[in-house]
């Protein structure tokens, strides 16, 4: 298994562009996060999915946002009309499922920046 | 206030020293991570604890559920183990993982 992938690596886009991420985790994993992180800070929470229900979105997540995992496999991160707050790293993690504590596995994240 | 916190937020260190980061939280958790992040954005877990103590080559991780506080420690300190170190926490209620703002560690020959 090459371990949870994310493309593309890097995105620079102008401002009001729609950009998607992808992310591929562990197959087999059911749990799937998406994270946004920024210069000098923690992870912050965006999403989850268990297969290919999304159970919880975070309020950072506004109406640009959304994210998809429709077959229980990989993930879709779509942000409509990109602000230039948005450039951040992207950060999308897998584990089976996170309540008997299993390791979790990150990606490389997806560098957004927004000119 | 943060539901999870570390300290230090930056650490510098000569090869060698024994190094210490500390994690505090305040929610109910399943279980706790630290994490490394390099330069680059790649995290990698290092441990994951749910009681007591692991031992990993160099790195050692404890945690007091009793207290909810998590410690990390570098024996013999080397310029690679220059990074940034992260605690998370799996939350026992919401089920997702909560991360603290990260230590950035510098080690010097």
């Amino acid at each position: 298994d090459t371990g949870v992938s994310q493309d593309p690596r890097h995105k620079i886009t102008k401002r009001g562009q729609n950009v998607t991420f992808r992310c591929d985790p562990i197959s087999e994993h059911n749990r799937l996060y998406w994270y946004r992180q920024t210069l000098g800070q923690g992870p912050e929470f965006l999403t989850y999915f268990q297969n290919e229900a999304q159970l919880e979105k975070s309020r950072l997540l506004s109406d640009r946002f959304s994210a998809e995992r429709p077959k229980g496999s990989f993930s879709t991160l779509e942000i409509q009309r990109t602000e230039q707050g948005d450039s951040a790293m992207y950060l999308c993690a897998s584990s089976l499922r996170a309540n008997s504590g299993n390791t979790i596995y990150f990606g490389e994240g997806s560098w957004l920046t927004v000119v | 206030k943060n539901e999870v916190e570390q300290s230090p937020q930056n650490l510098t260190a000569q090869e060698g020293e024994f190094i210490t980061i500390n994690c505090s939280y305040s929610v109910g958790i399943s279980a706790l991570h630290w994490l490394q992040q390099h330069p680059g954005g790649g995290i990698v877990s290092l441990f994951m604890l749910s009681s007591g103590k692991k031992k990993h080559g160099r790195l050692i991780a404890t945690i007091n559920i009793q207290e909810k506080h998590s410690s990390l420690h570098i024996t013999a300190s080397h310029p690679r183990d220059s990074a940034v170190y992260i605690c998370a926490v799996l939350s026992y209620n919401t089920d997702k993982l909560i991360f603290g703002t990260g230590t950035r560690l510098q080690v010097f020959p």
